[in-house]
Formats: structure tokens, C-alpha cells, sequence
């Protein structure tokens, strides 16, 4: 199957810095991207899909300006925690969709202190 | 939009028992339902799928039914194994836009 990678695996920052997180798919182009995040025995919650070369569309109650989302390019898409808090800390998951299928990366779980 | 609704939240078995999980939607255009298993810390992964123009797909101990009329798809999966033990999430989706909304997920242990 198709194979989705994300970078870092963990993080942690102090609080009122800015964190990136990479998402890539390796063997696959990607138009669209989507990122999620999930807290504790919780389910995934989709924050944003990522369109590539334009703006990234954003479910309600997510911070556009908290949450910036860049998709340069097919193969790679970026979220960028600014100004974290320790309420942002959680595991941040993003997917990438082939044909009708959806791949997910391997998360990254940040930690604000 | 779609809401999808997942049961039980957890489910405890004796190995070799079979556990069932099911859920059902809301939205009568979603057309492509997949499965996904998620290990404690690690992605999900798709474990099994189905469209809405098939009834049942099985794949070795796991097979998933749609019952289009009545909004609902289930997992089973027989003969469990302790290497089982996972959260299951559902998911229900259009095909054309392809944003699947997630169930809640279901906490399967399965006990040597």
C-alpha cells in the first residue's frame, strides 16, 4: 500500500513557541491531505484537509491562524502549531488519500509545556 | 453532515471468541465504508473496506456486512488473537470528496 510519512515523531516545546510538523507521501501523489488530531482514547477529529495549491479548508471550531497549513507541493503538506499552549499538546495525524483510500502517517505527539 | 454512531466503546473477549462491532450513519449518499485498527501510540490502519453496491466482504478472519436500507455496517472477526487487541474506528464516506467522518471507536481486548 501506499506509504505516508511525518516528521518529527514527538515533540516538546515550551509554551508561546511555534512547531512544524511534516506530512509526505513517498510513493504517491497527493492533492489532498488531511490532518487530524486525536487526544486520549479519543477518536480521530479532522481539522483541516489540505489542498495542494490552494488554501487548506478548515472544520469549524479550528483556528486558521493557529493552525497554518501549507500544501506546496503533490507530495508534501505542513501544519504549523503557532503560539502553542499546553492545551494544544496531543497526537496530530495526518492522511493522504490514494485512488478511494486513505493512509495515514505514524503521528507526531507534541507536548507543550 | 454525517454522523456516525459506534458500538460498543468497549469490548472484552475470551481468545478464539468472535467479536462483532457496528455502527451506522446518517447520510444516505455515503457509499464507501472502511475499517481501520489502531495499536496504542500508533497510526490507523485500513484493515478492511466496503462499497455500497456490495453486501458483505470477507478477508480471512475478518469480514464486514452493509445493510444500505437500514444505515448500519458491522466488523466481525473470528477466532481472535491477545495480537487483536486494538481500537477499531469505523468510517463512512461519499466517494467523490472522500472526507471520511469517524466513529468514536470501539477498545477490543482480547484475553489469552
Amino acid at each position: 500500500g501506499a506509504v505516508v510519512s511525518q516528521h518529527p515523531s514527538w515533540v516538546i516545546c515550551k509554551s508561546g513557541t511555534s512547531v512544524k510538523i511534516e506530512c509526505r507521501s513517498l510513493d504517491f501523489q497527493a492533492t489532498t491531505m488531511f490532518w487530524y488530531r486525536q487526544f486520549p482514547k479519543q477518536s480521530l477529529m479532522l481539522m483541516a484537509t489540505s489542498n495542494e495549491g490552494s488554501k487548506a479548508t478548515y472544520e469549524q471550531g479550528v483556528e486558521k491562524d493557529k493552525f497554518l497549513i501549507n500544501h506546496a507541493s503533490l507530495t508534501l503538506s505542513t501544519l504549523t502549531v503557532t503560539s502553542a499552549h499546553p492545551e494544544d499538546s496531543s497526537f496530530y495525524i495526518c492522511s493522504a488519500s490514494s485512488r478511494d483510500t486513505q493512509y495515514f502517517g505514524p503521528g507526531t505527539r507534541l507536548t507543550v509545556l | 453532515g454525517e454522523n456516525v454512531e459506534q458500538h460498543p466503546s468497549t469490548l472484552s473477549v475470551q481468545e478464539g471468541d468472535s467479536a462483532v462491532i457496528k455502527c451506522t450513519y446518517s447520510d444516505s449518499a455515503s457509499n464507501y465504508f472502511p475499517w481501520y485498527k489502531q495499536e496504542l501510540g500508533k497510526r490507523p490502519q485500513l484493515i478492511i473496506d466496503i462499497r455500497s453496491n456490495v453486501g458483505e466482504k470477507k478477508d480471512q478472519r475478518i469480514a464486514v456486512t452493509l445493510n444500505k436500507t437500514a444505515k448500519h455496517f458491522s466488523l466481525h472477526i473470528t477466532e481472535t488473537q491477545p495480537e487483536d487487541s486494538a481500537v477499531y474506528f469505523c468510517a463512512a464516506s461519499t466517494g467523490g470528496s472522500y472526507i471520511p467522518t469517524f466513529g468514536r471507536g470501539t477498545s477490543l481486548i482480547v484475553h489469552p
